[in-house]
């Protein structure tokens, strides 16, 4: 049984691109929140998407956007890229839109230089 | 907006001793949970506490929901060197988002 799995694990990008993460979620699970984790801090909850709607986000700029699929898997994107989006952006997978009890991926490392 | 106050922010310990790390908000939560994070990982939950007052155990941990609903704390038995790494505290309020603490980084000594 697979679990969380995010794509890539590592990425480096210049200031000022776009990037995009991908997750795929626990089987039997058809919910996907992201969080952003900055060095030393805990994770930020970035936003959740069941339905394949945006149903909940935290306080993150528009420059932060995402997307469900019909497969539940997940995608989030950054526009205009800036030094401080430098994080593991981490995607947590459940059933329903409860958040408890949610399987999170190993992350996605994104270096902005 | 609602945060959590994580403590120790670090503990260096001998193997074998106990661990003791908290939790305190000035929001209350419906739900606490704790979990550990290994370099390059992502975060693994090890309890999960729905209720006030409530205590529950997982092998050598055991994790209270503070009466007051603010407030949560995580006890580790017996260290071993596996225990290394940063534990979370996470508060799920009405909203059914998590909050995170800033974690609480385990050292073991040699």
């Amino acid at each position: 049984d697979a679990g969380v799995t995010q794509s890539p694990t590592h990425l480096i990008k210049t200031r000022g691109q776009q990037v995009t993460l991908r997750c795929s979620p626990k089987s039997g699970h058809d919910t996907v929140s992201w969080y952003q984790q900055a060095l030393g801090q805990g994770p930020q909850f970035i936003f959740q998407y069941y339905e394949e709607e945006e149903r909940q986000r935290g306080n993150f700029p528009d420059r932060f956007s995402g997307h469900q699929f019909p497969n539940y898997s997940s995608e989030l994107n950054v526009n205009a890229l800036l030094l401080g989006d430098s994080a593991l952006y981490l995607c947590a997978s459940t059933s329903g839109t409860g958040l408890t009890e949610a399987f999170f991926g190993q992350g996605t490392r994104l270096t902005v230089v | 907006g609602q945060q959590l106050n994580q403590s120790p922010q670090s503990m260096f310990i001998q193997e074998g001793e106990d661990v003791s790390m908290n939790c305190t908000s000035s929001s209350i939560f419906n739900t606490w949970l704790w979990y550990k994070q290994d370099p390059g990982e992502g975060p693994v939950l090890l309890i999960a506490l729905y209720k006030a007052g409530e205590l529950t155990s997982n092998g050598r941990l055991t994790a209270q929901f503070g009466i007051t609903r603010k407030d949560s704390f995580l006890n580790i038995s017996a260290s071993i060197p596996s225990d290394v790494g940063i534990y979370f505290c996470a508060g799920v309020g009405r909203d059914d988002k998590i909050i995170f603490g800033k974690g609480t980084r385990l050292h073991i000594l040699p």
